[in-house]
């Protein structure tokens, strides 16, 4: 499985854009990119995923590279309810014929700690 | 829709009791996760099924372990007998299915303390 490298925290101030990086320098042709948050105490939020093009929603917009080797996850205006741990996941395809398949596989994420 | 529900959200035992954790997915949701979080080892699966049937059981720790889905709106993980080091907080998620584009949704987890 491919795997990610992600900074072990990152600060942003309140109302300002956080850019949070992940490289992913071995991913394969059909593997997507996710990103999680866990706020403290809480189960993993699903915020975004993506396989070539970028992607936005509600919560976020994802940035990925045209040879897909790093993203980054664009919160636009962070507050200080996004302080949470960020995972950027690399997620294979589903293949019926192995085990190994479909999985989240959470690496250490980034901390990010929005200040006021 | 409630999402995953879980339950006890707290449970506290002594070493060499059993303990059952309980998962309700997400109705219509045909995928369904269990995770083990811990300081240590983060995020860990430990088991998914597929329209009730277990598919990969390979993060299961050990025999101790045991989980079930016998009908499409519950699961449950069984650890019997219970040790100090199976202390986590315990997830489940659920999706769609298990292809790659489906994303998974996350129960708000049981925190188990063994003693």
């Amino acid at each position: 499985d491919a795997k990610t490298t992600q900074p072990p925290s990152m600060d942003c101030a309140e109302g300002r854009a956080a850019n949070l990086p992940c490289n992913h320098s071995t991913i394969s042709g059909n593997e997507y990119v996710y990103w999680y948050r866990q706020i403290h105490s809480q189960g993993p939020q699903y915020i975004i995923h993506g396989l070539k093009n970028n992607e936005t929603n509600e919560m976020a917009s994802l940035i990925i590279t045209e040879d897909r080797k790093s993203s980054t996850l664009i919160l636009p205006h962070a507050t200080l309810r996004d302080t949470a741990v960020y995972y950027c996941i690399v997620r294979p395809p589903y293949d019926y014929g192995s085990s190994n398949t479909g999985k989240l596989i959470f690496g250490q994420g980034t901390t990010l700690q929005v200040k006021p | 829709d409630a999402g995953v529900i879980q339950s006890p959200r707290h449970e506290v035992t002594e070493m060499g009791q059993e303990v059952t954790l309980r998962c309700k997915p997400i109705s219509g949701h045909n995928s369904l996760f269990w995770y083990r979080q811990t300081m240590m080892r983060g995020l860990e699966l430990l088991i998914y099924f597929n329209n009730n049937v277990p598919i990969d059981d390979s993060g299961m720790p050990e025999d101790r372990f045991s989980a079930k889905m016998p009908n499409a709106s519950f699961s449950t993980l069984k650890i019997q007998p219970s040790e100090p080091r199976d202390s986590a907080v315990y997830f489940c998620a659920s999706s769609l299915s298990s292809e790659a584009y489906n994303e998974q949704f996350f129960g708000p987890g049981t925190r188990l303390t063994v003693l």
